[in-house]
């Protein structure tokens, strides 16, 4: 079966650093997507992997690796505004994206 | 960039009415929107698949019947719940791809419908 597995629920500090893992197992990679979603709000489009390797974008950094069935998203600078639950999700070879279940992440101050 | 809006944004409703939720892209064409369903503290659940003029493709375990897709135009597609029953209630959101994207990656998401059958 296709399953991904992220952590339910992470705390961090602001202004720190916070790294998000995903693993994943599915049949066939079409690329890794993450997702910020706010409680009660739909998801926002935070980053795309396809390649193995590092995509930056400002504060939020995501990795890949294929090999290792494997992806992080790097927050810096955390802000209290980054309070939300991350969405892994991978689109399959049917092109359908499969999605985890979210980790919720709490910034103290 | 890329807009999806759906209407209503909370609906309240009595069991065993039905109730209709619009999903429209506001300034692009998408042959192809997304319906998802999302309970409190879980992931979001593909519902079905709606392609402009054609049949929605259902996910195991949906109720075609229970849940109507109707995919009439390039810029929208509309989800009916019929004979609604508490355990309906949920969070709707749906999404779509702009055709002009080719094989893009990205899904431009509604902002969601709040779903409360009483």
């Amino acid at each position: 079966g296709q399953n991904i597995d992220q952590p339910t629920e992470m705390t961090a500090t602001e202004g720190a650093i916070v790294q998000i893992n995903c693993t994943y197992q599915t049949s066939g990679f079409n690329g890794l997507f993450w997702y910020q979603q706010h409680a009660g709000e739909a998801p926002t489009f935070l980053s795309y992997n396809v390649l193995d390797g590092l995509e930056e974008k400002g504060r939020f950094s995501s990795f890949l690796s294929r090999s290792k069935g494997y992806s992080y998203l790097l927050l810096k600078e955390l802000q209290m505004k980054d309070s939300a639950s991350y969405l892994c999700a991978v689109r399959d070879s049917n092109y359908q994206l499969i999605w985890g279940a979210g980790t919720k992440l709490i910034i103290k101050p | 960039g890329a807009v999806v809006s759906q209407h209503p944004s909370r609906v309240i409703c009595k069991s065993g009415t039905s109730v209709k939720i619009e999903c429209r892209s506001l300034d692009f064409q998408a042959t192809t929107m997304f319906w998802y369903r999302q309970f409190p503290k879980q992931s979001l659940m593909l519902m079905a698949t709606s392609n402009e003029g054609s049949k929605a493709t259902y996910e195991q375990g949906v109720e075609k019947d229970k849940f109507l897709i109707n995919h009439a135009s390039l810029t929208l597609s509309t989800l009916t719940v019929t004979s609604a029953h508490p355990e309906d209630s949920s969070f709707y959101i749906c999404s779509a791809r702009d055709v002009a994207g080719g094989d893009s990656y990205e899904q431009y998401f509604g902002p969601g419908t709040r779903l409360t059958v009483t």
